[in-house]
Formats: C-alpha cells, sequence, structure tokens
C-alpha cells in the first residue's frame, strides 16, 4: 500500500529564514504522482504543485521550490526567506494509479516575526 | 476562492441521526471528489465521481453514500452518524478524467459536529 510520510509534525522559524518540509513516499508502481497542499488557518486546502514520476526536474515558483529524489523516494518542499504569510499546515499526498490518494499527516510550519 | 462551493459550511447533528453534504465544482470540471479531515485519521480520500458516475472509492464507510447529479453538484449523506463521524469534509473538483492523478481545486469544507 502506499504511504507518505511527513516525518516532521510542526516546525518554527523566524521571518526571512529558509525552511524544508520533507516527504518521503513509498510506492510499488512506477507511474505515481506526489502533490503538495497548503492548509492555512483558515481552514481551506490550497493547492501548490503536483509532479509526475517520470518528471525529476526541481521546480521554483516564486520563494517555493521543490525537490524530487526518485532514488530516496523524496519530494521535500522548500520555502525561501519565509513570511508570516506562509504559516500554515502542508500536507504532501500521493496518487497511484489514480485509484487512491493518500496524505502525509502534515507538518504545521509557524513562521514568527 | 477555489471556485469550488459547499454548504453549509457549519453542521451540528446527534447521534443517529443523518446529513446531507453538498458541493458545487468550478465551472467546467466534471470530476468531483470527497475527502475527510479528522485529528484522528487525518485527510482520507473518500470517493470520486465523474460526470455523474462513481469513478473511485477510498476509506468511505458503507454509512456513507454520495451522488453526483447531472448539473455536475454532488451531494455527500452521512447516515447513523457517530461521535467519530465529527470531521471536516472537503468537496475538490478537476477538469481531467485522469482520476486522483488529476490537480484537485478544493473548497472550503464541511465542519460536522457530532453531539
Amino acid at each position: 500500500a502506499q504511504k507518505v510520510t511527513q516525518a516532521q509534525t510542526e516546525i518554527s522559524v523566524v521571518e526571512k529564514e529558509d525552511v524544508t518540509l520533507d516527504c518521503v513516499y513509498e510506492t510499488r508502481d512506477t507511474t505515481y504522482y506526489l502533490f503538495w497542499y497548503k492548509q492555512p488557518p483558515s481552514g481551506e486546502l490550497v493547492f501548490l504543485i503536483r509532479r509526475n514520476s517520470f518528471d525529476e526536474q526541481n521546480e521554483i515558483s516564486g520563494r517555493y521550490s521543490w525537490n524530487f529524489q526518485k532514488s530516496t523516494s523524496s519530494f521535500n518542499f522548500t520555502i525561501t526567506a519565509s513570511q508570516v504569510v506562509d504559516s500554515a499546515v502542508y500536507f504532501c499526498a500521493l496518487s497511484e494509479n489514480n485509484n487512491d490518494m493518500r496524505f502525509g499527516a502534515g507538518t504545521r510550519l509557524t513562521v514568527k516575526p | 476562492d477555489s471556485g469550488v462551493t459547499q454548504t453549509p459550511k457549519h453542521l451540528i447533528t446527534a447521534t443517529g441521526q443523518r446529513v446531507t453534504l453538498r458541493c458545487s465544482p468550478r465551472s467546467g470540471d466534471l470530476s468531483v471528489y470527497w475527502y475527510q479531515q479528522s485529528l484522528d485519521q487525518g485527510l482520507q480520500f473518500l470517493i470520486q465521481y465523474y460526470n455523474g458516475e462513481e469513478r473511485a472509492k477510498g476509506n468511505i464507510l458503507e454509512r456513507f453514500s454520495a451522488q453526483q447529479f447531472p448539473d455536475l453538484h454532488s451531494e455527500l449523506n452521512l447516515s447513523s452518524l457517530e461521535l467519530g463521524d465529527s470531521a471536516l469534509y472537503f468537496c475538490a473538483s478537476s477538469k481531467g478524467t485522469g482520476g486522483l492523478a488529476d490537480t484537485q481545486y478544493f473548497g472550503p469544507g464541511t465542519r460536522l459536529t457530532v453531539l
């Protein structure tokens, strides 16, 4: 069964620090998709990125970047120069064979001014 | 604002009761997904519909059911409610036919409290 592990339950940083959120996944399939979602205090889930298993290129979007490494089954998320508005719970998720979606337990990020 | 709407925002009911949660997908999206977020279980996929047909099933209890109507809105029915059903229920929608691999956009959720 597929599994997603976000080992960091909570992270606290000071504004302008860089922070990396870890995500390790398990799957037996060669075709799968990985996602990151943000859940701010208001509660909604905000889509951040989708990556398929055949595309290992790292991606950068503004202050956000993602490092996908199949060799270590990891899909880590880095926020550069963090801001208070980045405070949220971040979820990594895995979809395998389009039949299921598994989320990690989430990492609560607190950015202090 | 994702464009996905869910009603009601909050729902308080008693054990043994039945409730219906409603979701309207983004304009043009054919797929609707339901998720449950609870303190015990985290975020769990429940069920997906595509253009009115059930497409994928996750950890959905037999007491729960869903449907998608011709206008593409969806309803999640929860019956014989138990205290443990208290959770935030999300609906999401997507344009594609790829199922759970599609990029999904989530609604604001319905918070269900069972007393």
